[in-house]
């Protein structure tokens, strides 16, 4: 099966950029997602990018996808408090369940 | 909000019960998923569903069973909980788009003492 890697833990101060890295095995994804937990609530949407793209901007969120190295990574500019929480990537065919990595915890320094 | 509640939200229960989560959304999506999540693993899939009375297994369904008998309600039953079934249970649906996007419940968390 696919297998999807995540570092645990990323922390940085307030106004610097939030880089959080995934890898992944199987090349087969349709879509990539990048998934917001905070501290006892469900995983919140933040981004996707379709597999033939290789960057996707909203906002302060930047997704880059590298296929050949079959990376993807979530920028967040000028991260927050707000921000501090679990991140996760996740990966798809658009028609069938997603595969989760294990999670990010991103710890914003004020 | 994509109208989905699990209960019950917490639950503590002994090693042997029975134990069913329930999953209701008030939407009429087909695709329903029960995941679970446990630290250093992520979400691992259980049981999915595809509509009424299709449901099939996740990469870890062993000790699991689910029901679908209506569109709007996804059971998840633990026959015997033991105590590495203690974890967050998330419910998700998917609105059929071809991007394939979840949207998740809040979580129901089981200990098993």
């Amino acid at each position: 099966g696919e297998d999807v890697e995540q570092s645990l833990f990323l922390s940085v101060r307030e106004g610097d950029s939030s880089v959080i890295n995934c890898t992944y095995t199987d090349s087969s994804s349709t879509y990539l997602y990048w998934y917001k937990q905070e501290p006892g609530a469900g995983l919140q949407l933040l981004t996707y990018i379709f597999s033939n793209m290789d960057m996707k901007q909203d906002q302060r969120l930047t997704v880059l996808l590298n296929k050949k190295d079959k990376h993807l990574s979530l920028r967040i500019a000028d991260t927050q408090t707000g921000d501090s929480a679990i991140y996760f990537c996740a990966l798809g065919t658009g028609r069938r369940a997603l595969t989760f990595g294990s999670g990010t915890r991103l710890q914003v320094q004020p | 909000d994509a109208g989905i509640t699990q209960s019950p939200r917490h639950k503590v229960t002994e090693t042997g019960t029975p134990v069913t989560l329930r999953c209701h959304q008030t939407e009429n999506h087909r695709y329903m998923y029960w995941y679970r999540q446990d630290p250093g693993h992520g979400l691992r899939l259980i049981h999915y569903s595809y509509g009424v009375k299709d449901t099939d297994k996740g990469e870890v369904s062993d000790g699991y069973s689910v029901s679908r008998s209506k569109t709007e309600d996804f059971l998840l039953t633990l026959e015997s909980a033991t105590s590495s079934q203690t974890s967050v249970y998330f419910c998700a649906i998917s609105q059929g788009s071809n991007t394939g996007e979840l949207f998740f419940g809040e979580g129901s968390r089981l200990t098993v003492l």
